[in-house]
């Protein structure tokens, strides 16, 4: 089955532990990419990768950092978190050629609490 | 500076009658845009995108939408809603010349039985 897996599903953390949410997909997409979805605000993306190694900043990237170092997997760290990154993080992927070029398949989304 | 406004945060329509949820943006370049629905507890779904061509773009669960260049808009549409499409909708937008997405902050659709 064609997925896109997160872990943890939810977490609670207190400030400054540092955290890593995992995130892999199986569909060979070369564009992978973090969202922060807060109510009112939408969703913001964090970070995106468009291959291995090639990873860009997105509209809110202070205090994450995140890697590519297999095309499968792009994980997100918060090095030292604050309770304003307290959200609900969306990993996505997407092709970037093709039929479905850009479409891109969430994940089930981590809930993420600092306190 | 890349946007995307979604001017009604509720929209509500009786079963069987024609929907519309309301996008506009503003983006550098040629647009590729984007509309996503979320169920709860769920992560976003595609729905439909326009790349280029027919302005007029059908997608999935006979979700349709209509690209206007010179309104800047692009409002998602259904000729007949169902009380199953109940749920969260998200305009997007790619930046054309980088590969970054912005989102709407959502309309949350309730159709009515």
């Amino acid at each position: 089955e064609a997925q896109v897996t997160q872990n943890p599903r939810y977490l609670i953390t207190v400030t400054g532990k540092k955290l890593t949410v995992t995130c892999s997909q199986n569909m060979n997409h070369e564009y992978m990419s973090w969202y922060r979805q807060d109510p009112g605000l939408g969703l913001r993306q964090i970070y995106y990768s468009m291959n291995v190694e090639v990873t860009d900043k997105g509209d809110v990237p202070e205090g994450y950092k995140v890697s590519r170092k297999e095309k499968r997997n792009f994980p997100l760290i918060l090095e030292s978190p604050s309770p304003n990154q307290t959200s609900l993080y969306f990993c996505a992927s997407s092709p970037t050629s093709g039929r479905s070029n850009r479409e891109q398949f969430f994940g089930p989304g981590t809930r993420l609490t600092v306190l | 500076a890349q946007s995307v406004a979604q001017p009604e945060d509720q929209v509500n329509v009786a079963e069987g009658n024609p929907l519309t949820v309301k996008c506009t943006y503003s983006v550098s370049g040629n647009p590729y845009l984007f509309w996503y629905v979320q169920y709860p507890n769920r992560g976003l779904q595609f729905l439909l995108k326009y790349i280029t061509g027919d302005n007029l773009v059908k997608g999935s669960y006979g979700f349709e939408a209509e690209f206007n260049k010179s309104q800047t808009s692009f409002h998602l549409k259904k000729p007949s809603a169902l009380v199953s499409d109940s749920a969260l909708y998200f305009c997007a937008v790619r930046d054309g010349s980088r590969n970054q997405f912005y989102f709407g902050t959502g309309t949350s659709l309730t159709v009515i039985p």
